[in-house]
C-alpha cells in the first residue's frame, strides 16, 4: 500500500501564475481533506471532501483557490494566480468516513512563489 | 469555536530525562483528542489517541476534561524521539481535525 499520494513534491512558479497540486488517497478512504501548513504553524484545513461532496470548505479562499474530487476519488487542488503568501506546503490526507479517527497524510507538496 | 493551543514551539530534554508536551484545546461539546508526530523527512502520522488509552513507544497522554488539556508525557526521552509533535481535536461527526501549532522536541544525548 503506497499510502496517500501526493504530487508534485515541489512547485516553484512566479507570481500570477497557475499551480495545480493532486492527491490519490489510500483505496477505500471517503474522506479526503486537503490542509495549509506555512512554516513554523500547525495544518490548517482548506477543504474536506465526504466522497465528491465537499462538506467543509469554509477556509478555501475562493476568489483563487479551488478544488474537485472528481468520482470521489482523486483530488485537485487549484491555485490561480498564485500569490507570494501562497509559498507553504500543501497536505492533503483520506480517512474512513466512520473509522477509527485517524489521519493518513501524504509527504505533501510544497509551493514556493516568486 | 474550536481551537487546541501548544504553548511551546521548541522543546529540549536531555536523553533519559522526563518528557512532557503541553496541549489545551477549548471546544463545545466532547471531542477526542489525538497526538501526532513529525520525524525528520517522513510524514506526519498518528501517535496516539485518547480513547484507545494506550502507551505507543511509551508516550502516554490523558485526557483532562476540567483543564481542557491533553498533554503528552514519557519519563525517559529517547533521541529518537526528537522530531515535531502536533496536538490535534476531533469534533462531533469525527471527521472534523484542528491542529495545534505544534512543538519540536529535541533530545540531547
Amino acid at each position: 500500500e503506497a499510502g496517500v499520494v501526493q504530487s508534485p513534491r515541489y512547485k516553484i512558479i512566479e507570481k500570477k501564475q497557475p499551480v495545480a497540486f493532486w492527491c490519490n488517497p489510500i483505496s477505500g478512504h471517503n474522506t479526503l481533506y486537503w490542509y495549509l501548513q506555512n512554516l513554523g504553524q500547525g495544518p490548517e484545513l482548506l477543504i474536506r471532501y465526504e466522497n465528491e461532496e465537499a462538506v467543509d470548505d469554509s477556509q478555501l479562499p475562493k476568489d483563487r483557490f479551488s478544488a474537485e474530487r472528481l468520482k470521489g476519488v482523486d483530488s485537485t487542488l487549484k491555485i490561480q494566480p498564485a500569490e507570494l503568501g501562497d509559498s507553504a506546503v500543501y497536505l492533503c490526507a483520506s480517512s474512513y468516513l466512520t473509522g477509527t479517527g485517524e489521519l493518513f497524510f501524504g509527504e505533501g507538496s510544497r509551493l514556493t512563489v516568486l | 469555536a474550536q481551537r487546541v493551543t501548544q504553548p511551546e514551539k521548541l522543546l529540549s530534554v536531555f536523553k533519559g530525562a522526563p518528557v512532557e508536551l503541553k496541549c489545551n484545546y477549548s471546544y463545545s461539546g466532547s471531542p477526542e483528542l489525538f497526538w501526532y508526530v513529525q520525524y525528520s523527512r517522513q510524514r506526519l502520522q498518528l501517535l496516539l489517541r485518547h480513547i484507545s488509552r494506550e502507551s505507543i513507544k511509551g508516550f502516554t497522554a490523558d485526557l483532562n476534561k476540567g483543564e481542557t488539556s491533553f498533554h503528552l508525557k514519557k519519563p525517559f526521552a529517547q533521541e529518537e524521539d526528537s522530531a515535531m509533535y502536533y496536538c490535534a481535536l476531533s469534533g462531533l461527526t469525527g471527521n472534523q481535525f484542528y491542529f495545534g501549532t505544534g512543538t519540536s522536541l529535541t533530545v540531547i544525548p
